[in-house]
């Protein structure tokens, strides 16, 4: 049990939808960070939050957004998905000693 | 860029000894931290080293050489509940973001 919650955990939606995943950190924790990981690979970082500010971000396409709100919760937002964007997306907040902590992520399928 | 190598899978026995290799090539280096998955499962911290050395935790151990750009995982007295996924990850970019290796998939049997 890491304090770290996502909502849903399951969604479905077909191309060039868009889509809002949400995350719950633990209190205290003003860093997030997002992944993508596809089936049988490593998470791939998206991007990190720190006091609502964007201030660091991974190979991927603008249509790949977020938010950071003062109550510790924050939001992926990805538009216009495409197929590859199938995966499971990790949201992970920031612990001591270099330790993150995940949530359980949210299985995204683009039919 | 960055990279990190490590097996595609590992089989045991319960009560076995398996080690989990990493490589790993980094413009900047801060540390190789190893993460446990368990499938459909978040992955879990299990151990970080800063320096070079062994960092024993419980049945775990991790091992850093910087020299050698490479870590291990040893994971002792092996439970059938140890299958999962072993990431080996290092921290990059002033710790903003995390590289995670393809991952190791062990697979414990009776």
């Amino acid at each position: 049990e890491t304090g770290v919650t996502q909502s849903p955990t399951h969604l479905i939606k077909t191309r060039g939808q868009q889509v809002t995943l949400r995350c719950s950190s633990q209190s205290g924790h003003n860093t997030v960070s997002w992944y993508q990981q596809a089936l049988g690979q490593g998470p791939q970082f998206i991007f990190q939050y720190y006091r609502e500010e964007e201030n660091g971000r991974g190979n991927f396409p603008p249509r790949f957004s977020g938010l950071q709100f003062p109550n510790y919760s924050s939001e992926l937002n990805v538009n216009a998905l495409e197929l590859d964007d199938s995966a499971l997306y990790l949201c992970a907040s920031k612990g001591q000693n270099n330790e993150q902590f995940f949530g359980p992520g949210t299985r995204l399928t683009v039919l | 860029g960055q990279s990190l190598e490590q097996p595609s899978e590992v089989t045991a026995v319960e009560g076995a000894i398996v080690q989990i290799n990493c490589t790993y090539q980094t413009s900047g280096f801060y540390g190789l931290s190893w993460y446990q998955q368990h499938d459909g499962g978040a992955p879990t911290f299990l151990s970080y080293n800063a320096l070079d050395g062994l960092e024993e935790t419980g049945r775990f151990s991790s091992f850093l050489s910087r020299s050698d750009s490479y870590g291990y995982l040893l994971l002792q007295e092996l439970q059938m509940k140890d299958s999962a996924s072993y990431f080996c990850v290092s921290p990059s970019g002033g710790y903003n973001k995390l590289i995670f290796g393809a991952g190791t998939r062990l697979a414990v049997h009776p």
